[in-house]
């Protein structure tokens, strides 16, 4: 089965550095997302991995390793408005030359003072 | 604004009404996606419309029913729901479809509850 593990929630500190895990079991990989939601707004697009390593965005970064079904989202000098949901979905292959999304259920992390 | 909006925002109603939300976007995209958003639980992604033209049904039940005039415009028509199904129904648009590999925008989602 297909299958995307994320801790349920995080708590961190202002300032501070946070890595938000994310493993996945799938049959085949064709590219990675992480996604931010806001309580009761729209997820919004953060970054995207298809290759191995890591990609850098500002305070934000996304590392991929294939081989081991493994990414991380590094957020580097957390503000308070890092307080949201972070969401890690796979792309996978599916069936009639297709392809599927995947989501995890989602890390809720809380940033405090 | 992510430039994909969606009306109503809540809604409430019975196991036997009919309702329907409307979902647009502003980007020229050409794929138009409904997920359903329950708490804890990870989307699921329900329909996929490619040029006006369904690609995806993942095994949604027939009381929902999707309907895309136009690559701006999706709806998801609702008849004798369930009270399983209340949850958050988002829309979300991208550029393409093909390879999925294609940032998807999202709308800000109707909370709907069914009693």
């Amino acid at each position: 089965g297909q299958n995307i593990d994320q801790p349920t929630e995080m708590t961190a500190t202002e300032g501070a550095i946070v890595q938000i895990n994310c493993t996945y079991q799938t049959s085949g990989f064709n590219g990675l997302f992480w996604y931010q939601q806001h309580a009761g707004e729209a997820p919004t697009f953060l970054s995207y991995n298809v290759l191995d390593g890591l990609e850098e965005k500002g305070r934000f970064s996304s590392f991929l390793s294939r081989s081991k079904g493994y990414s991380y989202l590094l957020l580097k000098e957390l503000q308070m408005k890092d307080s949201a949901s972070y969401l890690c979905a796979v792309i996978t292959p599916g069936a009639d030359s297709n392809y599927q999304l995947i989501w995890g259920a989602g890390t809720k992390l809380i940033i405090k003072p | 604004e992510t430039g994909v909006t969606q009306t109503p925002r809540h809604l409430v109603m019975g196991m036997t009404n009919k309702k329907s939300l409307k979902c647009e976007q502003h980007l020229g995209h050409n794929a138009m996606y409904w997920y359903k958003q329950s708490a804890k639980k990870p989307l699921e992604l329900m329909f996929v419309y490619n040029f006006k033209e369904q690609t995806e049904n993942n095994s949604v039940p027939s009381r929902f029913s999707p309907e895309c005039p136009n690559s701006s415009h999706l709806f998801l028509h609702l008849h004798t729901l369930q009270p399983e199904d209340s949850a958050l129904y988002l829309c979300a648009s991208s550029q393409a479809v093909a390879g999925l590999n294609y940032e998807q925008y999202f709308g800000p989602g109707t909370r709907l509850t069914v009693t």
